[in-house]
């Protein structure tokens, strides 16, 4: 199957920084990726749908300012995560759409993000 | 609207013996629905999924499941357990044309000697 590519798997920040996390098709081209976040013991929650070249559509809940993407290729998107807080340590996984074939949708092997 | 009600958070077996997930769904269109796997430090890998077609729909490692509409279910099922097969298990539903997904909130799968 495709292979999506999420970078960093892990990552530990002070509060008030900046954290930003790529996903990467690396093998195919993506119009529409499409990031989550998971609480620990919870679903995956649908944050934002990207589409490249134009703005996310953000789920009804989820911040734009503290939740920044951009889809600025057909093979990466990038989530910053902005002045982040502890309320923001969560799974955060990204998914790209390949549109053609018989499994369409890929998903990145996750973020973990810890904010001291 | 669509919802997904995974009814267990938790299913233990011993390797070799069946397994059962349970997956219930709510959907305003004809449902497409998914069975992902989810293992510790890895990426969602998707087992199988209904679009309408076949109603039982068989997966990769084993795995199969049978649309049931009338009673808006989705089980995930296997006939014999093994120790790989412990990991996260989610069931998804997507509707209406689009690719928006919704997860259940998981099946902890425990694969015991």
């Amino acid at each position: 199957g495709a292979v999506v590519s999420q970078h960093p798997s892990r990552v530990i920040c002070k509060s008030g920084t900046s954290v930003k996390i790529e996903c990467r098709s690396l093998d195919f081209q993506a119009t529409t990726m499409f990031w989550y976040r998971q609480f620990p013991k919870q679903s995956l929650m649908l944050m934002a749908t990207s589409n490249e070249g134009s703005k996310a559509t953000y789920e009804q809940g989820v911040e734009k300012d503290k939740f920044l993407i951009n889809h600025a290729s057909l093979t990466l998107s990038t989530l910053t995560v902005t002045s982040a807080h502890p309320e923001d340590s969560s799974f955060y996984i990204c998914s790209a759409y390949t549109g053609t074939g018989d499994e369409k949708l890929f998903f990145g092997s996750g973020t973990q993000l810890s904010v001291l | 609207a669509q919802s997904v009600t995974q009814l267990d958070s938790h299913v233990s077996v011993s390797e070799g013996t069946p397994v059962l997930l349970r997956c219930n769904y709510s959907s305003s269109y004809s449902p497409s629905l998914f069975w992902y796997v989810q293992h510790p430090n890895k990426g969602l890998q998707l087992l199988l999924k209904y679009t309408s077609a076949a109603t039982l729909v068989k997966g990769i490692n084993g795995f199969e499941a049978e649309f049931k509409k009338s009673e808006t279910s989705f089980h995930l099922t296997k006939p014999s357990a093994h120790m790989s097969d412990a990991a996260e298990y989610f069931c998804v539903v997507s509707g209406g044309g689009g690719n928006k997904l919704t997860f259940g909130t998981g099946t902890q799968l425990k694969v015991e000697l």
